[in-house]
């Protein structure tokens, strides 16, 4: 099956700071998508983002599905951004969504 | 607009217990899925409903069962608890499987 890999695993960052997370798969994919869990277990939908760059704040998420990766940006970080990243892919084939393990981010003020 | 709903959002069950979580789409989604997210994982596929039928299914014991009923909410059944059942479950809706999915904020099960 398709592999999802999410680096960096961990990543701690002071306040303000910019960061890049990374997600690698393995084959082509129809939806990607990025989500932020928060420590209460809310998966919120950050960007749909099968192919191209979208921006939201101080977010943005570029995928080059033809390179098999997608980076999501978060700039002059904040606390409240703390959490775990997850990417999302789903394939032409198949109705479910694959999730990669995660990058775990802490924003220390 | 109200996002999507599931109930209730902690349970404490025994094992062998039976149990039922439910999930409400977002109005007008006519798709559900059901994912399992253990501690310190990514969550895991465990069904599909479009259109009150069963689209897919991942790798779950027959334990594990599920519906969606004509206003398209659903319902999550697992039968025979066991201790490794203790987890969070995720309902997702889209308006189809071809747009992107909202997740609702979650049942968190613990199996004693």
């Amino acid at each position: 099956g398709i592999q999802v890999e999410q680096s960096p695993p961990d990543l701690i960052l002071q306040e303000g700071a910019n960061s890049t997370l990374r997600c690698n798969f393995s084959d082509s994919v129809n939806n990607l998508q990025w989500f932020h869990q928060n420590p209460w277990g809310q998966l919120i939908n950050l960007f749909y983002i099968p192919s191209g760059t979208k921006q939201n704040g101080r977010l943005s998420a570029t995928t080059v599905a033809t390179e098999r990766y997608s980076l999501l940006y978060i700039s002059s970080s904040q606390t409240t951004d703390s959490g775990v990243y997850f990417c999302a892919l789903r394939m032409d084939s198949s109705y479910k969504l694959i999730f990669g393990s995660g990058t775990r981010l802490l924003v220390r003020p | 607009d109200a996002g999507v709903t599931q109930s209730p959002t902690h349970l404490i069950k025994t094992r062998g217990q039976h149990v039922t979580l439910r999930c409400s789409p977002i109005s007008g989604h006519k798709s559900v899925s059901w994912y399992q997210q253990v501690l310190g994982q990514g969550p895991q596929f465990i069904f599909q409903y479009y259109e009150k039928e069963e689209r897919g299914r991942g790798n779950f014991p027959d334990r594990f069962s599920a519906r969606q009923f004509p206003n398209y909410s659903s319902e999550l059944n697992v039968n025979a608890l066991l201790l490794g059942d203790s987890a969070l479950y995720l309902c997702a809706s889209s308006l189809s499987i071809l747009y992107g999915y909202t997740f609702g904020s979650g049942t968190r099960l613990t199996v004693v």
